[in-house]
């Protein structure tokens, strides 16, 4: 199956620091990356869909200012929390799908990233 | 907003015994697919069904969808210890996925 990597697994910082967080996708061409994001024992909030080249499209609620998403080339999506506080700790999940479409059974996800802000 | 909700939120089995999860939804859709998520990790495909099919196997995953209710159950048969995780149903809201509440399974060895 189609193998989607996430880096890092987990991360520890500072209040006010940023953090990158990394979704590749190693054996195929990721026309479109989901970012979600996971509070304990919750189901998957999505944040935005990321298309190769354009802006990513955000969820009501979600800051675009706080969680930068690129999407420069066909297997890398990133997200950077800005300026991290204790409440944006949480478990991070991206997903990847080659079709351009999340309905298809075709949506494959990174193992997550555990960011904690101290 | 979430359209797929669970219920039980949390159920605990012993070996060998069946785990039935239920899932309700809120619009009309092309499919419902199913997640599995162990701690602290990503999500895996368990299996799909389509808005015109009634039940679907999987090996000893059983998905029966009843659109007039909308709703659907997992079965899990003779279930084991290493099917300890959280399920999720999702439905697709445009081009989106949106995952139900979850169930917290716990089988016991």
């Amino acid at each position: 199956g189609a193998v989607v990597s996430q880096h890092p697994s987990w991360v520890i910082c500072k209040s006010g620091t940023s953090v990158k967080i990394e979704c590749r996708s190693l054996d195929f061409q990721a026309t479109t990356m989901f970012w979600y994001r996971q509070f304990p024992k919750q189901s998957l909030m999505l944040m935005a869909t990321s298309n190769e080249g354009s802006k990513a499209t955000y969820e009501q609620g979600v800051e675009k200012d706080k969680f930068l998403i690129n999407h420069a080339s066909l297997t890398l999506s990133t997200l950077t929390v800005t300026s991290a506080h204790p409440e944006d700790s949480s478990f991070y999940i991206c997903s990847a799908t080659r079709t351009g479409f999340a309905n298809t059974g075709e949506l494959f996800f990174g193992e997550g990233s555990r960011l904690t802000v101290l | 907003s979430q359209q797929g909700e669970e219920d039980p939120q949390a159920l605990s089995i012993q070996e060998g015994e069946n785990a039935t999860m239920n899932c309700s939804y809120k619009t009309s859709i092309n499919n419902l697919q199913w997640y599995r998520q162990n701690s602290g990790r990503g999500l895996v495909h368990l299996i799909l069904i389509r808005s015109n099919e009634r039940e679907k196997h999987s090996g000893r995953l059983r998905v029966t969808l009843d659109t007039s209710k909308k709703s659907s159950s997992l079965l899990i048969t003779a279930s084991r210890a290493a099917d300890t995780a959280s399920y999720f149903c999702a439905t697709e809201n445009g081009n989106k996925l949106v995952f139900g509440a979850g169930t917290i399974l716990r089988v016991k060895s």
